[in-house]
């Protein structure tokens, strides 16, 4: 099936610290995508990425649809204890399948 | 203002119990999704439907029947529940025919307890 692999699985940071994460596919996807998700809440979506190679930020976040169309990555910058939860890459071809998620630990 | 939303937020039942949940989205999108997120936060899709239409049907139990009465609404039916269906389940839901139809978004989720 079109299995996605995340990593890291979990990171703990300082507040202040940049993050990277990623996600890898043996299978192509035509859109990518990386959702927040908060302790007792519904992933929310942090950006959508439609072309390979495309680079696109929201705020203190980064995201990269890889050009093989396999791979994205999420960094974010000068991390804040609020970015603590739960991350998850999606890719979506005639549905959507999601990693396993990143956990991040932001410690002020 | 909830984009979509789920009723209840909590759900304990016994094992062999029938239950429903609800899901209401006022984005006027045209496909509504239901996830099981286990817990290992592993997120997996059940359903969706697009236009009243099932057009995505995962390797679920039998059990499970999803039920839209109009295209905002797609609620979640299980039978005879069992220890394993414990887990938080997700409404979402998106637009189809433009360009980021593929965006979805999520419900609050409602954990379903079975004793």
């Amino acid at each position: 099936g079109q299995q996605l692999n995340q990593s890291p699985q979990s990171m703990f940071i300082q507040e202040g610290e940049d993050v990277s994460m990623n996600c890898t596919s043996s299978s192509i996807f035509n859109t990518w995508l990386w959702y927040k998700q908060d302790p007792g809440e519904g992933p929310v979506l942090l950006i959508a990425l439609y072309k390979a190679g495309e680079l696109t930020s929201n705020g203190r976040l980064t995201a990269q649809f890889g050009i093989t169309r396999k791979d994205s990555f999420l960094n974010i910058s000068a991390s804040i204890p609020s970015d603590v939860g739960i991350y998850f890459c999606a890719g979506h071809n005639n549905d959507m399948r999601f990693g396993a998620g990143t956990r991040l630990t932001v410690k002020p | 203002d909830t984009a979509v939303s789920q009723t209840p937020k909590y759900l304990v039942t016994q094992m062999g119990n029938d239950k429903s949940i609800k899901c209401e989205q006022n984005l006027g999108h045209d496909t509504m999704y239901w996830y099981k997120q286990d817990s290992k936060k592993f997120l997996k899709i059940m359903f969706s439907y697009n236009n009243k239409e099932l057009i995505i049907n995962e390797t679920v139990p039998n059990r499970f029947s999803p039920k839209s009465p109009d295209k905002a609404h797609l609620n979640l039916h299980i039978n005879s529940l069992e220890l394993g269906d414990s887990a938080v389940y997700f409404c979402a839901s998106s637009r189809t025919g433009v360009a980021s139809y593929n965006e979805q978004f999520f419900g609050p989720g409602t954990r379903l307890t079975v004793l």
